[in-house]
């Protein structure tokens, strides 16, 4: 049973290019997160999708990032433009239910570099 | 205004003693509270989690207690060992919202052999 993947693990952006980072959550897992760590940080949430649905989007720029998560494929987070404060480690994680005692699972993170 | 906070940025004990992890928050309607042990380049991996109707979970080595009326929580390492070694977030969050944790800026154990 596979954990989180998250593809690419390295991302290396010129200013003002286009980054896409996506994120495929544990097999059943209907609940995805992100998050950002800058460095010597701890996690920032940034938004909560639920199959096609955006639950909560409090932690999200309000320019240049998006994210969905399609009825097929993965999530999707998407930078536009990117700038050199983007450059942190993105982490997705998901969980099997949204609410109670659960935990997230995360996975590896994208490292996102611009240049 | 951060919410979580772990003063420690770094711990540094003997084999064998214990290790003593401590993170303080201020918000009122966190009521789940999550400790996750981080090392370089790999996401964070859940250690243990404490629920406010409880004041003390325990597994295996690990042990999480929470004071509620100090808004404080502390993770027990017992015995330590250098395979323990890493950066640990305490995170907490609403019980009705799974996702939207959180976290502390970390405190990094280094567990000398």
């Amino acid at each position: 049973n596979a954990g989180v993947m998250q593809n690419p693990r390295h991302l290396v952006r010129r200013r003002g290019q286009e980054a896409r980072l996506r994120c495929s959550p544990v097999k059943g897992h209907s609940h995805v997160y992100w998050y950002r760590q800058l460095p010597e940080e701890g996690l920032k949430f940034m938004v909560y999708l639920q199959k096609e649905n955006i639950i909560d989007e409090s932690g999200m720029p309000k320019e240049r990032f998006s994210a969905e998560f399609p009825k097929e494929g993965p999530s999707i987070l998407r930078i536009q433009q990117v700038v050199r404060g983007d450059s942190a480690a993105y982490f997705c994680a998901s969980s099997p239910q949204g609410t109670g005692n659960t935990e997230a699972f995360f996975g590896q993170g994208t490292r996102l570099t611009v240049v | 205004d951060q919410q979580v906070k772990q003063n420690s940025p770094s711990l540094s004990v003997q084999e064998g003693r214990i290790s003593i992890l401590n993170c303080d928050y201020t918000n009122s309607m966190f009521d789940y509270f999550l400790w996750y042990k981080k090392y370089p380049a790999e996401g964070p991996t859940f250690l243990i989690s404490i629920s406010s109707i409880k004041d003390k979970n325990e597994d295996g080595r690990f042990t999480v207690f929470l004071n509620k009326s100090a808004k404080h929580l502390s993770l027990h390492i017992v015995p330590s060992q250098p395979g323990d070694s890493a950066v640990y977030f305490c995170a907490a969050r609403p019980y009705t919202n799974a996702g939207k944790s959180t976290f502390g800026d970390g405190t990094t154990l280094t567990v000398k052999p």
